[in-house]
């Protein structure tokens, strides 16, 4: 069964920072990529960051871009996503994804994240 | 970046009832759509992806259809777990999008 796991989710300051991590289990980790997606309110489903499976590939939305960083630790079976220079609109809960040619087949329970002074 | 136009916004309906809902892209998105599900408090679940495929496990009264810019997804006959809100989602081209949900609501 595939299970994700996320964690590191919180409240902070305005231009703070959070390291959020997703623990894996369940499927080939090394072989997936894998995404953040955030979720708000207002904004709905908003699609974050993804990776490939080696790491070396990684890609990111505009609104995030040059403050977030993804990565992953394969030996440990485990996605990060470091985020700087946090804003009011970076508040939302976060997923963890299991992709495959752009679909989100598995997700974790998610994990709040809040920026606000 | 595509946008995703999901309509209704909700939509109330009784179990037993067929339920329908479109997507419309703002450009030609060949079969590159998704749809999910979700239930308050949980993660979005995949029901269908490449605009008509379903993953193991999902069931048979769900179904999608449509190519090009125009997305259906089908509740054939809708059951008490199926009340939830459900969102469309295109893997064409990144930026992912999404969109802005639909929410099936009893009546």
């Amino acid at each position: 069964e595939v299970q994700l796991v996320e964690s590191g989710g919180g409240l902070v300051q305005p231009g703070g920072s959070l390291r959020l991590s997703c623990a894996a289990s369940g499927f080939s980790f090394s072989s997936s990529a894998l995404t953040w997606v955030r979720q708000t309110p207002g904004k709905g489903l908003e699609w974050v960051s993804s990776i490939g499976g080696s790491g070396t590939n990684t890609y990111y939305a505009d609104s995030v871009k040059g403050r977030f960083t993804i990565s992953r630790d394969n030996s440990r079976n485990t996605l990060f996503l470091q985020m700087n220079s946090l804003r009011a609109e970076d508040t939302a809960v976060y997923y963890c994804a299991v992709t495959q040619n752009g679909y989100y087949f598995h997700w974790g329970q998610g994990t709040l994240v809040t920026v606000s002074s | 970046d595509i946008q995703m136009t999901q309509s209704p916004s909700s939509v109330s309906a009784s179990v037993g009832d067929r339920v329908t809902i479109t997507c419309r892209a703002s450009l030609d998105i060949s079969s590159r759509v998704a749809w999910y599900q979700q239930k308050l408090g949980k993660a979005p679940k995949l029901l269908i992806y490449a605009a008509s495929s379903l993953p193991s496990g999902v069931p048979s009264r769900f179904s999608g259809s449509g190519s090009g810019t125009d997305f259906t997804l089908t509740i054939s006959s809708l059951q008490p777990a199926d009340f939830a809100t459900y969102f469309c989602q295109q893997s064409n081209s990144v930026p992912r999008t999404f969109g802005q949900g639909t929410k099936v609501e009893m009546k």
